[in-house]
């Protein structure tokens, strides 16, 4: 157990829908990172957020969005969903997310279903 | 863009094997690498975080070797064991502000009891 959440661990949803995915850090940790593990593709990374306030952004789309709260929780946020985006979605996070390169450890994921 | 290979894709040993794969990811703009080790229906373990060229870390029969020059790294296991059966992923980390994380495809292990 890495110690990161993630809810709902399972999400099957409609084309067209929007849905939330959630996420808890490592206590401690300050920085969440967001992947996307489509079928047949390694992991692509989306977004990352430090202290609340976004420090990177990877391969992802305007219908994506994310945030960081105050309590460090992070939530991303997936509108006008398309088959293409049925996926693993994890969760990572680490201690500074920049001034070291610290390890991240992994949440065990969301397996969304577009149908 | 930033390209991370790992080659072989997968593979197959017998217990008590030693083994070994490679991650190549571009020298240039180099920060430090990262491997992971990622259990089918789990979620990716970090193994190493290696930042300077000649670096060797070892946690137990695994190690790792690093090459910032030439842009590559090596992953040994040691006496393979059924339970090491997973996939294995680097990540290279191109700069320190930002750790955009690009991960490599992965090498798949099959240890065979």
């Amino acid at each position: 157990d890495s110690g990161v959440t993630q809810t709902p661990k399972h999400l099957i949803t409609a084309t067209g829908q929007r849905v939330t995915l959630r996420c808890s850090p490592r206590s401690g940790d300050l920085s969440v990172y967001w992947y996307q593990q489509s079928l047949d593709q390694g992991l692509q990374f989306l977004i990352q957020y430090y202290n609340g306030e976004e420090r990177a952004k990877g391969n992802i789309l305007e219908r994506f969005s994310a945030q960081q709260f105050p309590d460090l929780h992070s939530e991303l946020n997936l509108s006008s969903l398309e088959l293409g985006d049925s996926a693993l979605y994890f969760c990572a996070s680490s201690v500074e997310g920049g001034a070291l390169s610290d390890e991240q450890f992994f949440g065990p994921g969301t397996r969304l279903t577009v149908l | 863009i930033l390209n991370v290979e790992q080659s072989p894709q997968s593979l197959h040993v017998q217990e008590g094997d030693s083994t070994n794969f490679t991650c190549s990811f571009p020298s240039s703009n180099f920060y430090a690498l990262h491997w992971y080790r990622w259990e089918t229906a789990k979620s990716p373990e970090a193994l190493f975080v290696m930042t300077l060229n000649g670096d060797e870390k070892k946690k137990g029969r695994i190690s790792a070797t690093l090459n910032t020059k030439e842009g590559y790294s090596y992953l040994y296991i040691k006496g393979s064991q059924p339970e090491d059966s997973a996939t294995y992923l680097c990540a290279s980390q191109p700069d320190n502000y930002g750790q955009n994380f690009v991960f490599g495809p992965g090498t798949r292990l099959s240890v065979l009891p």
